[in-house]
């Protein structure tokens, strides 16, 4: 079954730091890996997604099919990037996601 | 644009009762809407997926006749908690999709219900 991975639930760094926060799934097919961002007191919403290959508010996240891995990096986190960071992905074809349990990222002034 | 409200955002009922959630997409049509359950600080469990005019797919070990889903629009999509009893109390999110090929969800804010 596919799995999504999680592995830090609190990440806290200083304003200007670099942040990285990790994402390793499970699947033996093709996913479309997403990471999605909930800030305090709001709804869930899309951050990036891999197959975009952008960069949204500074956030880029490349996927590492040998390592099974997609991780989200921003150079310097900023106070406003404190939110609830979920990675997730669909199998393909299927518009189902699959969340990871979430990291909550505090950027400290 | 590709708003999705919910109704009503916190509700509170007597066990034995039963709660009828409402997902709307305010601008556009959802032909798939999604049903989650978010326990406190965990993360976000898919119940079911439903389309517009069929059944909805519940996933493994959600109780169908629990958890009723109606999606008799292409706006609108409904979650009746049946029979509700503390267990149930729980954040139950929607999100709604604008079908294949586009694969991107839009969330609802959560609907927050405490069965006592």
């Amino acid at each position: 079954a596919q799995r999504v991975t999680q592995p830090e639930k609190l990440l806290s760094v200083f304003k200007g730091a670099p942040v990285e926060l990790k994402c390793n799934y499970s699947y033996s097919g093709s996913p479309e890996l997403f990471w999605y961002v909930q800030y305090s007191r709001q709804r869930l919403q899309l951050l990036l997604r891999h197959i975009s290959r952008e960069s949204i508010k500074g956030f880029t996240a490349d996927l590492n099919k040998g390592e099974t891995s997609f991780h989200l990096k921003k150079p310097f986190a900023q106070e406003e990037d404190s939110a609830m960071y979920y990675c997730a992905l669909t199998q393909g074809g299927s518009e189902k996601l699959v969340f990871g349990k979430g990291t909550k990222l505090t950027v400290n002034p | 644009g590709a708003v999705v409200s919910q109704h009503p955002s916190w509700v509170i009922c007597k066990s034995g009762t039963s709660v009828k959630i409402e997902c709307r997409s305010l601008d556009f049509q959802a032909t798939t809407m999604f049903w989650y359950r978010q326990f406190p600080k965990q993360s976000l469990m898919l119940m079911a997926t439903s389309n517009e005019g069929s059944k909805a797919t519940y996933e493994q070990g959600v109780e169908k006749d629990k958890f009723l889903i109606n999606h008799a629009s292409l706006t609108l999509s409904t979650l009746t908690v049946t029979s509700a009893h503390p267990e149930d109390s729980s954040f139950y999110i929607c999100s709604a999709s604008q079908g294949r090929g586009y694969n991107e969800q839009f969330f609802g804010p959560g609907t927050r219900l405490t069965v006592l």
